[in-house]
C-alpha cells in the first residue's frame, strides 16, 4: 500500500522567513513523488517533482529515501505563496496518492 | 495549454437522484481520473481509467461509476445520490511518463450538493 502524510494541517509563517511544508511517505518500491498546488479560487496544479530535480517559484524539494521524506522548503516566504499544498506520490499502476493537505498562510 | 473542463462548477442535487459529472480532455492523454476533494482529507481517489472502457476502482469506489467511451470524455456517475457525497469533484488528465516524469492536469472541479 502506498500512503502519504502531512503532518501540518496549518502552517503560518511571516513573509521573508524560511518554510519547510513536511512530507512523509510509504511505499515498498521506488516512488515518484510530486508537489502540487491549488491557489485561492484556481485550481490545482503541479509545483515541482522530484524527478526533474527543479526549482519552482524558489521552492525546492529533496528525496530522502533513508527518511522517506519529500519535504517542500524555501528560504524566503512571500505573501502569493499563500495556497494549499499537497504531497502527492505515484505508484507503479499510475494511481497517484494524495496527502491530506497542508494549508500555508505567509502573513505580511 | 492543456484544458480540462468539467460540465458544471455548481451542481445541486436531491438524494436518490443519479447524478452524471462529466470531464472532457483536448490533449489526447490516456489515462484520466476522478478525485473527491474534502476539508481535513485531501483528495481521495474514486475512479481512474488508462485507455477507452477501461477503469480501475480507486480507494473510494462505492456508491460511483464511470464510464469512458471516448478517449477524450471521462464521466463520473453517482447512481443514488445521498448527502454524503456532498463534496468537490475533481477530474484530472495526465501525460505519459519520459524523462520528466507524470504530471497530472485538472480541471476546475464541481461543488456537488446533496440535499
Amino acid at each position: 500500500a502506498q500512503r502519504v502524510t502531512q503532518p501540518e494541517k496549518l502552517l503560518s509563517v511571516f513573509k521573508g522567513a524560511p518554510v519547510e511544508l513536511k512530507c512523509n511517505y510509504s511505499y515498498s518500491g521506488s516512488p515518484e513523488l510530486f508537489w502540487y498546488v491549488q491557489y485561492s479560487r484556481q485550481r490545482l496544479q503541479l509545483l515541482l517533482r522530484h524527478i526533474s530535480r527543479e526549482s519552482i517559484k524558489g521552492f525546492t524539494a529533496d528525496l530522502n529515501k533513508g527518511e522517506t521524506s519529500f519535504h517542500l522548503k524555501k528560504p524566503f516566504a512571500q505573501e502569493e505563496d499563500s495556497a494549499m499544498y499537497y504531497c502527492a506520490l505515484e505508484g507503479s499502476n499510475y494511481k497517484l496518492t494524495f496527502g491530506k493537505g497542508t494549508l500555508l498562510t505567509v502573513n505580511p | 495549454d492543456v484544458k480540462v473542463t468539467q460540465s458544471s462548477r455548481y451542481l445541486v442535487k436531491r438524494t436518490g437522484e443519479k447524478v452524471f459529472l462529466e470531464c472532457v480532455q483536448d490533449m489526447d492523454h490516456e489515462n484520466m481520473f476522478w478525485y473527491r476533494q474534502d476539508p481535513g482529507l485531501g483528495l481521495r481517489l474514486i475512479y481512474f481509467s488508462y485507455d477507452v472502457k477501461m477503469k480501475e476502482k480507486g480507494d473510494i469506489p462505492e456508491g460511483y461509476s464511470v464510464s469512458r467511451e471516448k478517449k477524450e470524455r471521462f464521466s463520473l456517475i453517482l447512481e443514488s445520490a445521498s448527502t454524503n457525497q456532498t463534496s468537490m469533484y475533481l477530474c484530472a488528465s495526465e501525460t505519459g511518463g519520459g524523462p520528466t516524469g507524470y504530471e497530472q492536469y485538472f480541471g476546475p472541479g464541481t461543488r456537488l450538493t446533496v440535499t
